[in-house]
């Protein structure tokens, strides 16, 4: 069964500076990814997702994600981040015809 | 615009006390899911409906029940609230159960409070 690790619980950046979320996932077969972002109180928003194809995945607000199949990694980055970037981002993999399975979330923290 | 909506946003109810929280979809989507989250946790899945099929996880409490009256509507029932059930609870849909076709939307969520 597939299974995903985020690596960092927490990461505070600064206004403007470049930000990295991390995720590496586990599965045997192929895998859709996802990168979804929670405001406070609020549900999940699709930000990007790869399900074949360019490894290199653009989604909303700026974001972007690279699958890395030797890696077993699916990072997402955005160059320049706002005060509204602020939220829980959580990673979450599925394998072909399974559920997802969801990272446990990184709380980024935009500071101005 | 096409969507998932929660109702209510907040639900207080009392230990013991049933309670229903209730989801609905324009995305005329044939998967309906169900997750509780608790604070600073990942979603957990509780169960879906695949059309009128219904798949509990294997760890999903039997105080958790759900109906699916239609294609439109999904309701998650909590027969006897306990303390620990208090978490957002998260209503998600999707066209297909896996495959390319294969992503959840979600809703606002509903955030219960057991007192």
């Amino acid at each position: 069964a597939q299974s995903v690790t985020q690596l960092d619980s927490q990461v505070p950046v600064f206004e403007e500076a470049p930000v990295e979320l991390r995720c590496n996932y586990s599965s045997s077969v192929s895998v859709y990814l996802f990168w979804y972002v929670q405001y406070p109180n609020q549900g999940l928003q699709l930000l990007l997702k790869y399900l074949s194809g360019s490894t290199l995945v653009k989604g909303i607000n700026g974001f972007e994600a690279e699958f890395n199949k030797s890696q077993t990694s699916f990072h997402l980055r955005k160059p320049s981040v706002h005060i509204s970037d602020t939220a829980e981002y959580f990673c979450a993999v599925s394998e072909r015809n399974n559920d997802m399975r969801f990272g446990a979330g990184t709380r980024l923290t935009v500071k101005p | 615009d096409a969507m998932v909506i929660q109702n209510p946003r907040y639900q207080v109810t009392q230990f013991g006390k049933p309670v229903t929280l209730s989801c609905s979809q324009t995305l005329n989507h044939n998967v309906m899911y169900w997750y509780q989250q608790k604070s600073s946790q990942a979603p957990k899945l509780l169960f879906h409906y695949y059309d009128k099929d219904f798949n509990n996880e294997a760890d999903t409490p039997d105080n958790f029940q759900s109906r699916r009256p239609n294609t439109s509507f999904c309701f998650l029932d909590i027969r006897s609230p306990g303390l620990g059930d208090a978490a957002m609870y998260l209503c998600a849909t999707s066209s297909a159960p896996g495959g390319p076709r294969y992503t959840q939307y979600f809703g606002p969520g509903t955030r219960l409070t057991v007192l």
